[in-house]
């Protein structure tokens, strides 16, 4: 199984500030079509998952521009420009290049 | 706009059984894999199962292969999951999802004497 590896887990960030959040897998996430199955979900709380971002890089539709997502092969970073009250939530990658999809363990990200 | 609509989730014995749905709109759904994501109380997310478009293909997490069984009904555009001889350590919040899409509004498992 491909394990994901998040830090930090806990990310404590002031109003406006950056924010990067790293993942890392046990195993390449290069599918043999040449894709990366790599995604982004934000879960504020008390709601369900919301993905952010697909493939590594590309943002989903409603998805602000301050979300950014880069990477390859095995180590993967999600940034935050500017973060803002709403970003309040835990951020997790998953992959889907191979079964089981596992998630990485959470971060959770807070206003300073 | 592409809704999930979750619905059988509640409280069950160890070692019963119960069956979630997932209700579909918005998309092209026999198109599409569909799959059950949980979630443990305060803990991470856990792919459960997935099936592929036409039904044939299923993919299950060890933790549950053997108890649970995930179908579709393309012309009710209708995900399930059929979870039997549950434990304990399967009380979780169980999620519909279109792949990483879009997910539905979650149903609170919980099992317990």
């Amino acid at each position: 199984d491909a394990v994901m590896t998040q830090s930090p887990l806990s990310l404590p960030v002031t109003l406006g500030q950056p924010a990067s959040i790293s993942c890392r897998s046990s195993q390449s996430l290069v599918h043999s079509d040449g894709n990366i199955f790599l995604f982004w979900l934000q879960q504020r709380p008390g709601q369900s998952p919301r993905r952010l971002l697909y493939k590594v890089s590309n943002r989903d539709s409603g998805v602000p521009d301050r979300f950014s997502g880069s990477g390859s092969g095995t180590d993967f970073t999600l940034k935050i420009s500017r973060v803002e009250a709403e970003d309040v939530g835990v951020y997790y990658c998953m992959q889907a290049t191979q079964w089981p999809y596992t998630f990485g363990q959470g971060t959770k990200l807070e206003i300073k | 706009e592409v809704q999930l609509l979750q619905s059988g989730g509640g409280l069950v014995q160890p070692g019963g059984s119960l069956r979630l749905s997932c209700a579909a709109s918005g998309f092209t759904f026999s198109r599409d894999a569909m799959g059950w994501v949980r979630q443990a109380p305060g803990k991470g997310l856990e792919w459960v199962s997935i099936i592929y478009s036409g039904g044939r293909r299923t993919n299950y997490a060890d933790s549950v292969k053997g108890r649970f069984t995930i179908s579709r009904d393309d012309s009710r555009n209708t995900l399930y999951l059929q979870m039997n001889a549950l434990r304990a350590e399967d009380t979780a919040i169980y999620y519909c999802a279109r792949g990483s899409d879009d997910w539905g509004q979650g149903a609170l498992v919980t099992v317990s004497s």
